[in-house]
């Protein structure tokens, strides 16, 4: 069965430094993946998506993350941490199967919690 | 667009007691679906819906019902409730789309406490 694996479950960065967010996922075929962001006491929104093309995706407030297949990673980074981006953050995948069907039938992680000190 | 909404906010129930929790979108999306929210364990997907009269399980389906008699309303159901059903619950919604070209949103969510 396809699963997401997120390492850490909370990451302490100081504003102002990189911000780099793991996620591996198990599958033999490559799915689609996908990164949101969940603000205290809000749903969840989408930060990016890796579909298919270019392996280094940007997404929102200026996150990005590069699929790397070798590796089956889909690590979320961002250059500099600002306080705002405090939040959890959930790596997701497709199973394959249902990428081109329109459902987004998503497989999600266990999440990470950013804190951001000043 | 009020986007995807979500009632009530909070909910307290006692074992065994029944209650229906509300989703409804604006978008006039056809897939909807409900995801629990448990910590450490991610969100995880109880039912969904890819139109009015057709819905299908999830990963997590046993305690729950779901009916889909319009494109806007996704109600869950809870027939008799459990302290294992104590969560966070997500509704969401999408177009039927390629992926490439579509997007999930989320409702607010609804804390749900069974005593």
């Amino acid at each position: 069965a396809q699963s997401v694996t997120q390492l850490g479950s909370h990451v302490s960065v100081s504003e102002g430094a990189l911000v780099l967010l793991r996620c591996n996922y198990s599958s033999s075929v490559p799915p689609y993946l996908f990164w949101y962001v969940q603000y205290p006491n809000q749903g969840l929104q989408l930060l990016l998506k890796y579909t298919t093309g270019a392996t280094l995706v940007k997404g929102i407030n200026g996150f990005e993350a590069e699929f790397k297949k070798s590796e089956t990673s889909f690590h979320l980074t961002k250059p500099s941490a600002h306080m705002s981006d405090a939040a959890e953050y959930f790596c997701a995948v497709s199973p394959p199967g249902y990428m081109n069907t329109g459902f987004q039938k998503l497989v999600f992680g266990t999440g990470t919690r950013l804190l951001v000190s000043p | 667009n009020a986007g995807v909404t979500q009632t009530p906010k909070f909910q307290v129930l006692k074992t065994g007691q029944s209650m229906t929790l509300q989703c409804a979108q604006d978008m006039n999306h056809e897939y909807m679906s409900w995801y629990r929210q448990d910590p450490g364990m991610g969100l995880r997907l109880i039912h969904y819906s890819v139109g009015a009269g057709i819905t299908d399980q999830g990963e997590v389906p046993n305690g729950y019902n779901v009916s889909r008699s319009t494109t806007e309303d996704f109600p869950l159901r809870l027939l008799s409730a459990a302290p294992s059903q104590t969560s966070v619950y997500f509704c969401a919604s999408s177009y039927l789309r390629p992926v490439e070209y579509n997007e999930q949103f989320f409702g607010p969510g609804t804390r749900l406490t069974v005593l």
